[in-house]
């Protein structure tokens, strides 16, 4: 079946604008989560869905980092006023339930540059 | 806060040889143990995986054991191949979002 998938795969900006990003989870998974990883970096865990609801938003960056996610499926990354330290991949990744012992899929990420 | 050390953080062994990486961690309620594998350029993805009631489970040449008393669990791949060649992240159990902490991940590099 389908993966996660993530879109745009590349997106350029300039500093200042504002950038949505997109995941479409693997269907039936109500688990859904945004990482970010910047070059050569480790995984950088921001924000996680249990259905729509996103239970601890601890893991965003600034307030200028937005989730939100809509009937069950599709979520969407907002960066606003982007800043060029936002540059890195962008990664989401779902799972069928429970968060803590459910193998996690990843999508193939979104490559964020702000120049 | 949630504590996750891995290490090390670069290993490179000759073809055939075998390799271990550790991950420990400090939430005692974690029950679930994954290891997930990141080739250069794609995404990471799950190698394996173990549950707080076995010690051990091995698939193939690759292997995780876990230690709840000590809080670690290790990967372990026998007869290194060159395709073994990439960044491994491991992510304990976690009881909450604000724990859902990756490893610093572990480059492996295989030398022919």
């Amino acid at each position: 079946g389908a993966g996660v998938s993530q879109s745009p795969s590349n997106k350029v900006t300039e500093k200042g604008k504002d950038v949505e990003l997109r995941c479409d989870p693997i269907s039936g998974h109500t688990a859904l989560y945004w990482y970010r990883q910047s070059l050569g970096q480790g995984l950088e865990f921001l924000i996680y869905f249990q259905g729509n609801s996103a239970p601890d938003k601890s893991g965003l960056p600034s307030d200028r980092f937005s989730a939100e996610r809509t009937g069950g499926s599709v979520s969407t990354l907002t960066i606003q006023r982007t800043q060029q330290e936002d540059s890195a991949v962008y990664l989401c990744a779902s799972s069928s339930g429970q968060i803590s012992t459910d193998t996690q899929y990843f999508g193939p990420g979104t490559r964020l540059t702000v120049l | 806060g949630e504590n996750v050390e891995q290490h090390p953080s670069t290993l490179s062994v000759q073809e055939g040889d075998s390799a271990v990486i550790k991950c420990t961690y400090s939430d005692s309620a974690s029950n679930y143990f994954p290891w997930y594998k990141q080739e250069l350029g794609k995404r990471p993805q799950l190698i394996i995986d173990i549950r707080s009631n076995v010690g051990e489970k091995k698939d193939q040449r690759i292997a995780v054991t876990l230690n709840k008393t000590a809080k670690h669990f290790s990967l372990h791949i026998t007869e290194t191949q060159p395709e073994d060649s990439a960044v491994y992240f491991c992510l304990p159990g976690y009881s909450s979002a604000s724990k859902i902490i990756f490893g610093s991940g572990t480059r492996l590099s295989i030398r022919p």
